[in-house]
């Protein structure tokens, strides 16, 4: 079965300054991987995935994540955080293989709440 | 496309009463699946569906909930009886396997508060 560790529940960063977020994942298998942000109130929308082409993988909004297989992460960074950026941020796990019941299902970490002060 | 939509977007009942919740899926999405967020507890999976086709239920945390998926447009989470601890958001989320990396497109949840 697969999982993810977000380290850190809260982060809080200054308007401008690098935003980190870390994740790591156990998988047995390949993993697909993403990272999902959630504004207040709303439903969670997809910032980046990886899917086993290039490891360093560029979102929306100026977000990016490297797939470091050795390292078994997945970290999510911006150079230069808004005050927009606020809000929930979730780490997810797939696997590739057909059959069973983890087939198509998504595994996701507790989440990490960015703050940003301005 | 309009997304996944989901209603009602709020919904305050009493303890004990029966709780439908509904979720239309992106048409041509072959996967739907139901969560659960609250704050205690994060994110959890309650049940999915392929094809219409119940695959795996076991995060439905007791008998009191049901979902069911009659055709590839419509799907709906059922609460009876309602109790307090039930109180969260739900949501429900599609894909499509012919994309092959299993993104979920959610929809904006539906708040349910059971008093």
């Amino acid at each position: 079965a697969q999982s993810v560790t977000q380290l850190g529940s809260h982060v809080s960063v200054s308007e401008g300054a690098l935003v980190l977020l870390r994740c790591n994942y156990s998988s047995s298998v390949p993993p697909y991987l993403f990272w999902y942000v959630q504004y207040p109130n709303q439903g969670l929308q997809l910032l980046l995935k990886y899917t086993s082409a290039a490891t360093l993988v560029k979102g929306i909004n100026g977000f990016e994540a490297e797939f470091k297989k050795s390292e078994t992460s997945f970290h999510l960074t911006k150079p230069s955080a808004h005050m927009s950026d606020a809000a929930e941020y979730f780490c997810a796990v797939s696997v590739r293989y057909a059959g069973g019941t983890s087939y198509g299902k998504l595994t996701f970490g507790q989440g990490t709440i960015l703050t940003v002060h301005p | 496309d309009a997304g996944v939509i989901q209603s009602p977007r709020h919904e305050v009942t009493e303890m004990g009463q029966e709780v439908t919740l509904r979720c239309k899926p992106i048409s041509g999405h072959d996967y739907l699946f139901w969560y659960r967020q609250t704050m205690m507890r994060g994110l959890e999976l309650l049940i999915y569906f392929n094809n219409n086709v119940p695959i795996d239920d076991s995060g439905m945390p007791e008998d009191r909930f049901s979902a069911k998926m009659p055709n590839a447009s419509f799907s709906t989470l059922k609460i009876q009886p309602s109790e307090p601890r039930d109180s969260a958001v739900y949501f429900c989320a599609s894909s499509n396997r012919g994309e092959s990396s299993y993104e979920q497109y959610f929809g904006p949840g539906t708040r349910l508060t059971v008093t």
